[in-house]
């Protein structure tokens, strides 16, 4: 079995300051793991992915995550928050299963951006 | 190269009519994947296609269904609408089977009064 948990529903910060977006996996194989981005009324994109190659991991837009195999969590960070980067952020884990590839989505995180 | 295309973007039905949604994936992809999101529970997975044949399947009730074309075009029907199937319906097309990447269509937002 596999899930996510996102470990913030909302998360704000000030523009300029540093990003931190928590999230914990369990998977019975090796998955693969990503961070989605969504803006309001869009679809989702893919901001980075982690599929059993370097730990850490660089996206776009400036953000990256550090997979942590003993902690089992999969964290989305970025030095410098700017305005735009409001939106939805949801962490995926894909991993195989009997029926064959599952996807599994956290619950979401909304990131607010202060000026 | 043109994205994931979802027709119609908004539609509104009443309870007990029909709807079906359509997803034209990027040229090449034959994985097509639909997902259903809402406020309160989130994102959720319905189906996923690969070279026409269902190979994964969400649990939701047996009114929503789909398929896919030969051109890896997908579409999903929902029957005798429900209020709570009011949602955002993502779908998704992958280039390689073991879905590595997804990349999302805009959504079709579906309203059901």
């Amino acid at each position: 079995a596999q899930s996510v948990t996102q470990l913030d529903s909302h998360v704000s910060v000030s523009e300029g300051t540093p990003v931190l977006l928590r999230c914990n996996y369990s998977s019975s194989y090796s998955p693969s793991l990503f961070w989605y981005v969504q803006h309001p009324n869009k679809g989702l994109q893919l901001l980075l992915k982690y599929t059993s190659a370097a730990t850490l991991v660089k996206g776009i837009n400036g953000f990256e995550a550090e997979f942590k195999k003993s902690e089992t969590s999969f964290h989305l960070t970025k030095p410098s928050a700017h305005m735009s980067d409001a939106a939805e952020y949801f962490c995926v884990v894909s991993s195989l299963s009997n029926s064959g590839y599952a996807l599994n989505f956290g619950k979401g995180t909304s990131l607010l951006v202060t000026p | 190269k043109a994205g994931v295309t979802q027709t119609p973007r908004y539609l509104i039905k009443t309870r007990g009519q029909q709807v079906t949604l359509s997803c034209s994936p990027i040229s090449g992809h034959r994985s097509v994947s639909w997902y259903q999101q809402t406020p309160g529970q989130g994102l959720q997975f319905l189906f996923e296609y690969f070279s026409e044949t269902q190979r994964n399947k969400g649990n939701f009730p047996g009114r929503f269904s789909g398929r896919q074309f030969s051109n890896s075009r997908s579409e999903m029907n929902v029957s005798t609408l429900e209020l709570g199937d009011s949602a955002l319906y993502l779908c998704a097309s992958a280039g390689r089977p073991e879905l590595v990447e997804l990349f999302f269509g805009e959504g079709s937002r579906l309203t059901v009064l």
